[in-house]
């Protein structure tokens, strides 16, 4: 069974910029969340979608949006980039949210210039 | 904001020693505790996922347990070996989100 892929593994943008990411979760999962990992600190939520649907959301800023197709892939989408951006982004992908494990991909490593 | 603290940050120990970290968690809107290993390079993986209060699991080497009412798990590494050598996450689930602790860094040293 293939694993959750992120693509792109690497990216480097400007201030101001864009960027889309995108998960694609192990065959049959529906859930998918993303975590932002900076240095020192530990995974932070971002949202988590279920059947196409925005199930539940972190604390961050509009600028950070998300949707999710019906094939389950997921993408993530950060507009008007501040270099605190600057970031591992990882998604999860599970069978549900309650006692299934999280199955993360190996993440996007975003580098904001 | 759910505080999820892990300790200690990091360790050394020598291949062969025991070892153990704690991860201190809410007791407050628990759902579930998870513990995952994140070796360097590749993504973090799951290790035990646990519900009941007084829950022992065991993977091999690898033992976890949990105190919900005090808020406390434990992992427990018996006869550390370089492999072992990652960082451990827990994350408290509230059915709403995972809340991630800063992990512990573990290195052992052959």
């Amino acid at each position: 069974k293939a694993g959750v892929t992120q693509t792109p593994r690497y990216l480097i943008k400007t201030r101001g910029q864009q960027v889309t990411l995108s998960c694609s979760p192990i065959s049959g999962h529906r859930s998918v969340s993303w975590y932002q990992q900076t240095p020192g600190q530990g995974l932070q939520f971002l949202f988590e979608y279920f059947s196409e649907t925005q199930r539940n959301k972190g604390n961050f800023p509009g600028r950070f949006s998300g949707r999710q197709f019906s094939n389950s892939r997921s993408e993530m989408n950060v507009s008007t980039l501040e270099l605190g951006d600057s970031a591992l982004y990882l998604c999860a992908s599970s069978l549900e949210t309650d006692n299934s494990p999280l199955h993360f991909g190996n993440g996007t490593r975003l580098t904001v210039t | 904001i759910l505080n999820v603290e892990q300790s200690p940050q990091s360790l050394h120990v020598q291949e062969g020693d025991s070892t153990n970290f704690t991860c201190s968690f809410p007791s407050s809107n628990f759902y579930a505790l998870h513990w995952y290993r994140w070796e360097t390079a590749k993504s973090p993986e799951a290790l035990f996922v646990m519900t009941l209060n007084g829950d022992e699991k065991k993977k091999g080497r690898i033992s976890a347990t949990l105190n919900t009412k005090e808020g406390y798990s434990y992992l427990y590494i018996k006869g550390s070996q370089p492999e072992d050598s990652a960082t451990y996450l827990c994350a408290s689930n509230t059915g709403n989100q995972f809340y991630f602790g800063t992990g512990t860094s573990l290195t052992v040293i052959p």
